[in-house]
């Protein structure tokens, strides 16, 4: 098993700009999330998804897109990257909600905006 | 909001015991605790987690107050691998998502 899987590592983009961070799992698990984590910070959650074709908003929505057509994969969005949205982001995911089960978490995607 | 409060930081001594504290006040009946902790450059891993009784795995041990208002992560034995942040969290009934906050840095001196 390969677990959480992130793309790209590192990414720099200029003001305006949009992008696709990708996050896939292996082990077949319902709940899937994404996280910003900004210096000196805890993680703050942005979407979450409890299964293919259901997404929802987490504590920080604003600026972001998320979709999950299938199981495995859960890619988020910026529309129009802000330099406010530099941060670590990662994608985790559980059997069922990530209030009862463990969360695998992904290694993270360090994005740069200029 | 699921909050929780932990102290900034801690410094253990290496192949000492290390306690870490949080309270956790407005806890549902129903809301597992639940342990990550965060390694420098990476993705939080899970450590442990319980809903009443006090719960222990091959990293660590978890004590859980009666009143569940308050939990404490014990390690054994502090290694400089276990040099991390520590996050302690509560989800699952009232809250089906985990709301980390700051979490406890944890420094382990050799």
């Amino acid at each position: 098993n390969a677990g959480v899987t992130q793309t790209p590592k590192f990414q720099v983009l200029k003001t305006g700009q949009s992008m696709t961070l990708q996050c896939a799992q292996d082990m077949n698990h319902e709940y899937m999330s994404w996280y910003r984590q900004d210096p000196g910070m805890g993680l703050r959650l942005i979407h979450y998804s409890v299964g293919a074709g259901i997404t929802d908003q987490g504590e920080v929505p604003n600026g972001y897109n998320v979709s999950r057509s299938t199981t495995e994969d859960f890619p988020l969005r910026l529309l129009s990257a802000a330099p406010s949205q530099t941060s670590v982001y990662f994608c985790a995911s559980s059997y069922s909600t990530g209030g009862i089960d463990t969360q695998y978490f992904g290694p993270g995607t360090r994005l740069t905006v200029l | 909001d699921a909050k929780t409060t932990q102290p900034n930081s801690m410094e253990s001594n290496e192949e000492e015991p290390v306690h870490l504290p949080c309270n956790h006040s407005t806890i549902s009946g129903t809301d597992y605790i639940h342990w990550y902790r965060q390694l420098p450059s990476q993705g939080p891993e899970y450590v442990i987690h319980g809903l009443t009784s006090n719960v222990n795995n091959r990293m660590a041990s978890l004590a859980i107050a009666e009143d569940r208002k308050s939990s404490t992560l014990i390690l054994h034995r502090a290694t400089l691998r276990d040099a991390a942040v520590y996050y302690c969290l509560h989800g699952g009934g009232s809250q089906g998502n985990l709301i980390f906050g700051k979490g406890t840095k944890l420094s382990v001196k050799p």
